[in-house]
């Protein structure tokens, strides 16, 4: 079952704007992670935190993790038509079993 | 490096006929991978965890005998969708685990379209 539900479901914007997304989960987890996904394509991995960390920059993206509201979001800044993709976060349930448990994604579409 | 491939990357079939997805692990060990289906515009369903040299682990609600999994090296892991029906149409991705790293982080395939007719 969907462990996360993200929000928004959709979102479109202008290139250069900032793109925020966010996560939101149920149980407790090991840790939290984000991927891309473009059209018809497998996941590309972004990046990952811990459930310990508060905050962690790649780049142009900025993760932010809080536990006590079980919440993540994923910043994009200074967006590109490239960034156009679907988002996922990806939970890892402290008794998981090393499985990923997926959010129903948000399909960003950056306009030129 | 972490590259994961798949083939092939889509297949048409004729309903009851079974098809054979494959998922290598090109430049690392992995000796736990992972199956999902992926409906058009909706999230990735993990369908079993697919571990070598034993029997995979199913989710609820995924036929087993249905859908068939060997992993029988450390970089190869199949799926068979046996007597596939036309409600087996989807996006099938699989994903490894580097077998050295502590973390959870999945490398995914580029993913197999399946359409059965």
């Amino acid at each position: 079952s969907q462990q996360g539900e993200e929000d928004p479901q959709a979102l479109s914007i202008q290139e250069g704007e900032n793109a925020t997304m966010n996560c939101s989960y149920k149980t407790s987890i090991n840790n939290l992670q984000w991927y891309r996904q473009n059209s018809g394509r497998g996941l590309v991995h972004l990046i990952l935190i811990r459930s310990n960390e508060r905050e962690k920059h790649s780049g142009r993206l900025r993760v932010t993790l809080d536990t006590s509201k079980k919440s993540s979001s994923l910043l994009i800044t200074a967006s590109r038509a490239a960034d156009t993709a679907s988002y996922f976060c990806a939970t890892a349930l402290i008794q998981g079993a090393q499985k990923l448990v997926f959010g129903q994604g948000t399909r960003l579409t950056i306009n030129p | 490096g972490a590259v994961v491939s798949q083939h092939p990357s889509w297949v048409i079939c004729k309903s009851g006929t079974s098809v054979k997805i494959e998922c290598r692990s090109l430049d690392f060990q992995a000796t736990t991978m992972f199956w999902y289906r992926q409906f058009p515009k909706q999230s990735l369903m993990l369908m079993a965890t697919s571990n070598e040299g034993s029997k995979a682990t199913y989710e609820q609600g995924v036929e087993k005998d249905k859908f068939l999994i060997n992993h029988a090296s450390l970089t190869l892991s199949t799926l068979t969708v046996t007597s596939a029906h036309p409600e087996d149409s989807s996006f099938y991705i699989c994903s490894a685990r580097e077998d050295w790293r502590s973390e959870d982080t999945q490398y995914f395939g580029p993913g197999t379209r399946l359409t059965v007719l």
